[in-house]
């Protein structure tokens, strides 16, 4: 069955903590993508991979890191650095078809709270 | 700035009681447009997308078109169970010369039986 996967479904991070956040998909696409989603807000990009080792920033960028070592994998680092981690976390991944074909699939999300 | 605006907030219907969501936009330059509904806790999923001003595209109750300037999201003798947040988004080109997707805050759908 192909998809992504995202875990864990919950996550809770305690102050001056690094937490990663899990992305795999078995779809075989090149591109993947990390978003937050905050209530009343649109889904706001974070970072986005092209391709296997090389990742760009996305709008809100600041107190987050990425890795793209596996076509499969894209794990988000969420450091201390960021102050208002509380959010929806959502991953997706395309094939890089190009414009209204190159469609993001997402997975099922990570709820990160702050203890 | 590219800009994607969805009205209303959010829309109670009756079952039955057809209508319509809007999703206007402003983007330099459009490479496509994507409906995704969404159901709480959960990640979006994909319903539509569209490039060409006039088309149309439909499944099941929902049919989605687009015009030069916004897109609209009918709902036909909706049930109980199309309740969700319906996204919108567009799919334009970042600095870099990737794509990237601009997404509006979703309208919330409730529909009473």
């Amino acid at each position: 069955d192909g998809g992504i996967t995202q875990s864990p479904k919950y996550l809770f991070r305690k102050e001056g903590q690094n937490v990663t956040l899990s992305c795999e998909q078995n779809l075989n696409h090149d591109a993947m993508y990390w978003y937050r989603q905050d209530p009343g807000q649109g889904l706001r990009l974070i970072y986005y991979s092209q391709i296997v080792n090389d990742f760009q920033k996305g709008d809100i960028a600041e107190g987050y890191s990425v890795s793209r070592e596996k076509k499969e994998s894209f794990p988000l680092t969420v450091t201390s650095a960021q102050k208002n981690p509380t959010a929806f976390y959502l991953c997706a991944s395309s094939n890089r078809a190009g414009g209204a074909k190159n469609i993001q699939y997402f997975g099922a999300g990570t709820r990160l709270s702050v203890l | 700035e590219d800009q994607v605006t969805q009205s209303p907030e959010a829309l109670r219907l009756q079952e039955g009681e057809s209508s319509s969501l809007n999703c206007s936009y402003t983007v330099s330059g459009l490479r496509g447009l994507f409906w995704y509904r969404q159901d709480p806790g959960k990640g979006p999923e994909f319903l539509f997308t569209l490039y060409s001003a006039g088309e149309e595209k439909e499944k099941e109750r929902l049919k989605a078109t687009l015009t030069k300037k916004e897109s609209f999201l009918h709902i036909t003798a909706p049930k109980p169970e199309d309740s969700a947040t319906y996204l919108c988004a567009v799919q334009t080109l970042t600095q870099g010369g990737s794509e990237k997707l601009v997404f509006g805050k979703g309208t919330k759908l409730t529909v009473n039986p």
